[in-house]
């Protein structure tokens, strides 16, 4: 069974780090892509950048490159999202999702349960 | 990055059908053959429903379907039911610098 297991919700206070993870299991972890997606309160999902396991080649959603670091583990099928200076706006839910390995491929076909950042003084 | 363009909010009776539609450009929904549609509970995961413009992955019922014409894509959802209440997101592959955009969401409400 596929499974996309990310980590616990977390409340930060602006200006501290953060490392969320997405645990994967269920598939070969190098044939896809993974996905993050943020959903910040009461606002739609927005794509935040894709990494490939493989070589680590990230692509970063313009609106967010530079902020966050995105990067795999393949020893343990596990991929990270982390922030060096969290801001409060940073405070939404977090998505790891995955695609295939396929120029245009936009099927993110299984999430994880998400992760809760709340981000306040 | 420019959202492509949802109904904020459709609705419909059960029984009916509805559709949402996700307007692009040429730069993405127009030029690619690479759209999905996803369904969000809230408190969930989301949910792929609609994979390259009107795919069923397996499970999907098929009173779910997706199609394109030009710049926009659509979802209709026939037989609603009120399982069905809950939002909806189009997602488009927008080349290799862009990469992907989503739509910025249609709440559906089964009246």
């Amino acid at each position: 069974e596929v499974q996309l297991v990310q980590s616990g919700a977390e409340v930060k206070k602006p200006g501290e780090s953060l490392k969320i993870s997405c645990k994967t299991s269920g598939y070969t972890f190098t044939s896809y892509w993974i996905v993050w997606v943020r959903q910040m309160p009461g606002k739609g999902l927005e794509w935040m950048g894709i990494i490939n396991p493989i070589d680590s080649d990230t692509r970063y959603n313009p609106s967010f490159q530079g902020h966050v670091t995105m990067s795999t583990d393949t020893s343990i099928n596990t991929a990270y999202l982390q922030w060096d200076t969290l801001k409060a706006s940073d405070t939404a839910m977090y998505y790891c999702s995955r695609r295939r390995a396929v120029t245009g491929d936009v099927n993110f076909d299984m999430w994880g349960q998400g992760t809760m950042v709340t981000v306040s003084s | 990055q420019s959202a492509l363009t949802q109904p904020r909010s459709v609705s419909g009776s059960p029984g009916q059908s509805v559709t949402i539609s996700c307007t692009g450009t040429s730069s993405d929904v127009g030029h690619y053959d690479f759209v999905s549609w996803y369904q969000h509970h809230p408190g969930k995961a989301p949910k792929l429903i609609i994979s390259d413009v009107s795919n069923r992955p397996s499970g999907v019922p098929d009173r779910f379907s997706g199609s394109k014409s030009g710049n926009t894509a659509s979802l209709t959802i026939s037989g609603l039911q009120a399982e069905d209440e809950a939002d909806y997101y189009c997602l488009s592959y927008a080349g290799t610098y862009t990469f992907v955009v989503f739509g910025g969401g249609t709440k559906l409400t089964v009246l």
